[in-house]
């Protein structure tokens, strides 16, 4: 399968614990994403990288969070000091851009469902 | 108000009826727009993307009004494959916060 994966694909955790997903987007890919999703709502941007830089972070990425993409290949999502707010999926995207025209089209993974106790 | 809108739903409708809905946003910056598929506790996927002229995907139209700031999807002789929740997604290119999903149309077609 070449397409986005993630890694776990469920983790529950106690408050207070630390968390770390991985993603590994298309190969070819140069920018990656993270979003955030809960039940009933379209995902939240987090952040992106273009190769290994870190573009862009929402304001909703609180300093708890930390995100990595050392090589410009696979990222890691951090979460220091879990809350039961942080509860939820969380979907790593990737994609080609420029792709030749102006369209960024992302590719999702399968997300890491998040419970926190 | 939300920058992306969309009817939540749910459509309940019978196979082979024709249904629509409307998603509007409220950035007439917008460049982009896009809709995906997610099925319950998958990843979202690309539906298809959004032309100002309109475009055609075997039984998918996609239309994008520019003036009224709203974009629309139907699909024609639904199929019971078809139940999913659809969201649109618009993009201004200014910056990547600036890809907002909305939070979906559920589709429920029944037999």
């Amino acid at each position: 399968d070449t397409g986005v994966s993630q890694d776990p694909r469920h983790k529950i955790t106690k408050r207070g614990q630390n968390v770390t997903f991985r993603c590994d987007p298309i190969s070819e890919h140069n920018r990656l994403y993270w979003y955030r999703q809960t039940l009933g709502q379209g995902p939240e941007f987090l952040t992106y990288f273009q190769n290994e830089a870190q573009l862009e972070k929402s304001r909703l990425l609180s300093d708890r969070f930390s995100a990595e993409r050392p090589k410009g290949s696979f990222s890691t999502l951090e979460i220091q000091r879990t809350e039961q707010g942080d509860s939820a999926m969380y979907l790593c995207a990737s994609s080609l851009y420029p792709s030749g025209g102006r369209t960024d089209t992302q590719y999702f993974g399968p997300g890491t469902r998040l419970t926190v106790l | 108000r939300k920058e992306v809108e969309q009817d939540p739903g749910p459509f309940n409708v019978p196979e082979g009826a024709t249904v629509a809905f409307n998603c509007t946003y409220s950035n007439s910056a917008s460049q982009s727009f896009f809709w995906y598929r997610q099925d319950c506790r998958k990843e979202p996927k690309l539906l298809m993307s959004v032309y100002s002229s309109g475009n055609e995907d075997g039984r998918f139209t996609a239309q994008l009004n520019r003036a009224s700031q709203y974009i629309s999807l139907l699909i024609r002789d639904s199929k019971l494959s078809d139940s999913a929740t659809y969201l649109c997604v618009v993009d201004t290119y200014s910056s990547a916060s600036k890809i907002i999903f909305g939070s979906g149309t559920r589709l429920s077609i029944r037999p």
